[in-house]
């Protein structure tokens, strides 16, 4: 079966770091491009950032640019999210997806974080 | 405010059709990019419902429905059903952004 969990997320305070992981399984992970996409309490969705099969590759939404950093390990079929200098509006659930010809075609689950100040 | 324009809400009672619009740019819809349907479910994570305009992956119902035409689209639900009640995300590409965009969001409601 073709999965993506998330996990890592949880209460931080305004100006913090957070790491959220992504693990896959069912697929060949080093074969896709992935995606961070997040949803803040009662909003819609807004795509966070890309990464390409080797890593070489990001892109990311302007706001996050600097702050927010995707990165991969193939060999753990795993794809990462590091949080910094973290604000109220970073609050969200972020899902992890996984990125095929322009569109997310298996999601995660979600992790919620959270950012207090 | 969202690079792309979707209504905030959509109504239809069981067993009728329902459309709902993505308006986009030059840059994204306009520019020959797919636009991509996404289903999510009260509570649930979202769902791919449409890719690549009209394209419907395995499972989902030849209920639903996608098109584009220059710089918009729609996702046309017909036969609706209470299960269908969710929100729906259109999503694409910008060239000028160097980024996936995703509509505001529209809630369905089945009367």
């Amino acid at each position: 079966e073709v999965q993506l969990v998330e996990s890592g997320g949880g209460l931080v305070q305004s100006g913090g770091s957070l790491r959220l992981s992504c693990g896959a399984s069912g697929f060949s992970f080093s074969g896709y491009w992935m995606s961070w996409v997040r949803q803040a309490p009662g909003k819609g969705l807004e795509w966070v950032a890309n990464i390409n099969t080797d890593g070489s590759e990001k892109y990311y939404l302007d706001s996050v640019k600097g702050r927010l950093t995707i990165s991969r390990d193939n060999a753990k079929n795993s794809l990462y999210l590091q949080l910094t200098s973290l604000r109220a509006e970073d609050t969200a659930v972020y899902y992890c997806a996984r990125y095929n010809n322009y569109y997310m075609d298996v999601w995660g689950k979600g992790t919620t974080v959270t950012v207090s100040s | 405010q969202s690079v792309l324009t979707q209504p905030p809400s959509v109504s239809g009672a069981p067993g009728q059709r329902v459309t709902i619009s993505c308006t986009g740019s030059s840059s994204n819809i306009g520019a020959g990019y797919g636009v991509h349907w996404y289903q999510q479910l009260p509570g649930t994570a979202p769902k791919l419902l449409i890719y690549d305009n009209n394209n419907r992956p395995s499972g989902v119902p030849d209920r639903f429905s996608g098109s584009k035409s220059g710089t918009s689209a729609s996702l046309a639900i017909t036969g609706l059903q209470a299960e269908d009640e969710a929100d729906y995300y259109c999503q694409s590409s910008d060239s000028i952004l160097t980024a996936s965009v995703f509509g505001g969001g529209t809630k369905l409601t089945v009367l």
